[in-house]
């Protein structure tokens, strides 16, 4: 079936280098691609989305990267810092099929650990 | 101003028993969806209101799962007959609209535990 998952479930880096976090995924009629941080003991918090017919958006130390050739999404963060550390999902939302575009698909999400 | 929030935070319950998880959507956001996260898992759609409008019910894993907003605020999931594999974080999330607004902002989460 469609989903979205990731190609690493864990990502250790040190703090100031950049981070780059990976997602596959298979359903081409996504409309958006989102992602989101979830802290320990927290509710996921957006970060940034993409729509599908860009193929990068920069935000504030952010930039998501999309490919649809290969099907696949990248999350770059900038001088990651310990604050960074955090579990990190990608969500597609799916384009308007019967009014259903408000349905998050996610994947199972990567950890991500800075070591000061 | 006030986020999502959920209560209990916890929750531990015994196999065969019925709970009830309630959120408190942001002020003035017309959608709140319920989500299920298992250990080490992505978050699973369950249920979405939107408005007035009849929920979307289509994630919801059995009949033993069901849910009201009332007065298009206030959202309760109810969970019957509880089973183990229940155990999980359930994280509701409101945003201003449905329908291709992607921002949903989330609750903290309430971990359920059923032995």
């Amino acid at each position: 079936g469609e989903s979205v998952g990731l190609h690493l479930p864990t990502l250790s880096v040190q703090e100031g280098d950049n981070s780059i976090i990976n997602c596959a995924y298979s359903n081409s009629a996504s409309d958006y691609f989102i992602w989101y941080k979830q802290e320990s003991g927290k509710g996921p918090q957006f970060i940034i989305d993409i729509r599908s017919n860009m193929d990068k958006r920069q935000g504030q130390r952010v930039t998501v990267l999309l490919n649809k050739t290969v099907k696949h999404l990248s999350l770059q963060i900038a001088a990651t810092q310990p604050g960074d550390s955090a579990v990190y999902f990608c969500a597609e939302i799916p384009k308007n099929s019967g009014g259903s575009n408000y349905k998050l698909t996610f994947g199972k999400g990567t950890l991500l650990t800075v070591n000061p | 101003g006030a986020g999502v929030s959920q209560s209990p935070s916890n929750k531990v319950t015994e196999k065969g028993k019925d709970v009830e998880l309630r959120c408190d959507p942001i002020s003035g956001h017309t959608a709140l969806y319920w989500y299920r996260q298992s250990l080490g898992q992505g978050l699973e759609f369950l249920i979405y209101f939107q408005g007035n409008s009849a929920p979307d019910k289509s994630g919801l894993p059995s009949d033993r799962f069901s849910a009201e907003r009332t007065g298009g605020s206030v959202s309760t999931l109810t969970i019957q007959r509880t089973q183990q594999e229940d155990s999980a974080v359930y994280l509701c999330a409101s945003s201003v609209g449905g329908g291709g607004r992607r921002e949903q902002f989330f609750g903290p989460g309430t971990r359920l535990t059923v032995l």
